[in-house]
């Protein structure tokens, strides 16, 4: 199994809402990644994930909070959020940080 | 310390066209080196790699060979075709996890 894989592949929330990005691999992989992406753009690193514990977060707003519950999982709490943060995001893990990474399709936000 | 430049911008060919993508590296050792691509709508995906130095990546038709005299990975195919129109990224450094500009392929038929 080599795959990424992201849900929901879409989601439109309000600006009150609280909703959450998915994100999965069963590779093994011990980092995980965040990225937020805009049109014409490219991928913005929000947040790294190394044996499950934060290890960069780029000065994300605290209304995307990232929560690895396992070393398989990694998830993207949003809350509070503004138009401004409608993008696609990319999930991504690799074996370790540095290296190979492996995206999923993405979840493509829209906040009205 | 250790750095890739990608030359970046907008690239417009005809069908089956011979493509070059620079990427030149500054690194101490011999760090592997890779490509990604987006296809549009979709997310990111490795599309050749090289772990040593002379070591040449090539996938669906593209290749770059890991130069050390030049310090280069340039990415290059014989001849494009409509479906290899997509934005194609190095990482921005060795082992790094960030992407500049990147560089996106247009193919006219």
């Amino acid at each position: 199994d080599t795959e990424v894989t992201q849900t929901p592949k879409h989601l439109v929330m309000g600006m009150t809402n609280k909703k959450s990005l998915k994100c999965e691999q069963h590779m093994g992989h011990r980092a995980m990644y965040w990225y937020k992406q805009k049109a014409k753009k490219p991928p913005e690193l929000m947040f790294v994930y190394s044996y499950e514990k934060l290890s960069i977060n780029e000065s994300v707003p605290s209304r995307f909070s990232p929560e690895c519950p396992n070393s398989s999982l990694l998830n993207l709490h949003l809350h509070a959020l503004q138009p401004e943060d409608s993008a696609l995001y990319l999930c991504a893990s690799s074996q370790y940080n540095t290296g190979e990474l492996f995206f999923g399709e993405g979840s493509r936000l829209t906040v009205l | 310390g250790d750095s890739v430049t990608q030359m970046e911008g907008p690239v417009t060919l005809s069908e089956e066209a011979f493509l070059t993508i620079n990427c030149t590296y500054t690194a101490t050792g011999y760090p592997s080196l890779f490509w990604y691509v987006q296809y549009p709508g979709e997310g990111l995906q490795l599309l050749l790699k090289a772990t040593k130095a002379d070591d040449k990546g090539s996938n669906k038709g593209f290749e770059a060979t890991y130069r050390k005299e030049t310090t280069s990975f340039h990415l290059e195919k014989g001849s494009v075709q409509v479906s290899d129109s997509a934005v194609y990224f190095c990482p921005r450094g060795i082992g790094d996890m960030r992407f500049g500009a990147g560089t996106r392929l247009t193919v006219k038929p």
